[in-house]
């Protein structure tokens, strides 16, 4: 079984805080990883994907990977109340027996962004 | 392009009915996946249909089925309800290059 492991949280930090979430897994052929928000009582939300090594940044939101270590996080800049949500890791994996791959998520890190 | 859609988006039943919950991804997505979420037990992956065809399976019973249509439309069917399947059923489609994969509003299930 393929395990994906998030921090376990829940996260509070001040507003205009650097909010940092992160991620390992198991699986060293996964090869895609995204980051999914879900506000309380929606469904999740897909904010970031990276592929590559290193940092993907967009707007407020940096995702970094690093393949060796097998870990993924999500860093969110100057966080605002807005972003209070529950933050779901996920990443690609191939089950046995199976020829396609498919997400598997973490148990999520709840954030609070206080004023 | 509009977004995955699931219908309904509430429903209560009682125990040993049957429900059957439905489905359309994006336009042009060909992969629908199926996860029960609550509070206990997180995101659970029920199954993932592509092309028709069932291509990956979680650990659910039986009980617990779906189906493709040709349009991409999937239902997901559970038999014989008890009260552990009140749940947040949602669907979510992605296309065949990569696993960006995009989830509709959800079906609230409550089972009495």
């Amino acid at each position: 079984q393929k395990e994906v492991e998030q921090n376990s949280g829940p996260l509070s930090v001040p507003e205009g805080a650097i909010a940092s979430l992160n991620c390992t897994y198991s699986d060293r052929g996964s090869q895609s990883f995204f980051w999914y928000r879900q506000y309380s009582g929606k469904s999740p939300e897909l904010i970031m994907f990276i592929y590559s090594n290193g940092d993907k940044e967009d707007g407020r939101f940096t995702a970094q990977l690093n393949k060796a270590s097998q870990y993924v996080s999500l860093l969110i800049r100057d966080s605002q109340p807005s972003d209070s949500a529950t933050y779901l890791c996920a990443v690609n994996a191939i089950d046995r027996g199976s020829t396609l791959g498919r997400l598997y998520f973490g148990r999520g890190t709840q954030l609070t962004v206080w004023p | 392009k509009a977004g995955v859609t699931q219908t309904p988006r509430y429903l209560i039943k009682t125990r040993g009915q049957q429900v059957t919950l439905s489905c359309s991804p994006i336009s042009g997505h060909r992969s629908v996946s199926w996860y029960q979420q609550t509070p206990g037990q997180g995101l659970q992956f029920l199954f993932e249909y592509f092309s028709e065809t069932q291509r990956n399976k979680g650990n659910f019973p039986g009980r617990f089925s779906g189906r493709q249509f040709s349009n991409s439309r999937s239902e997901m069917n559970v038999s014989t309800l008890e009260l552990g399947d009140s749940a947040l059923y949602l669907c979510a489609s992605r296309g065949t290059l990569n696993y960006e994969q995009y989830f509709g509003p959800g079906t609230r299930l409550t089972v009495t």
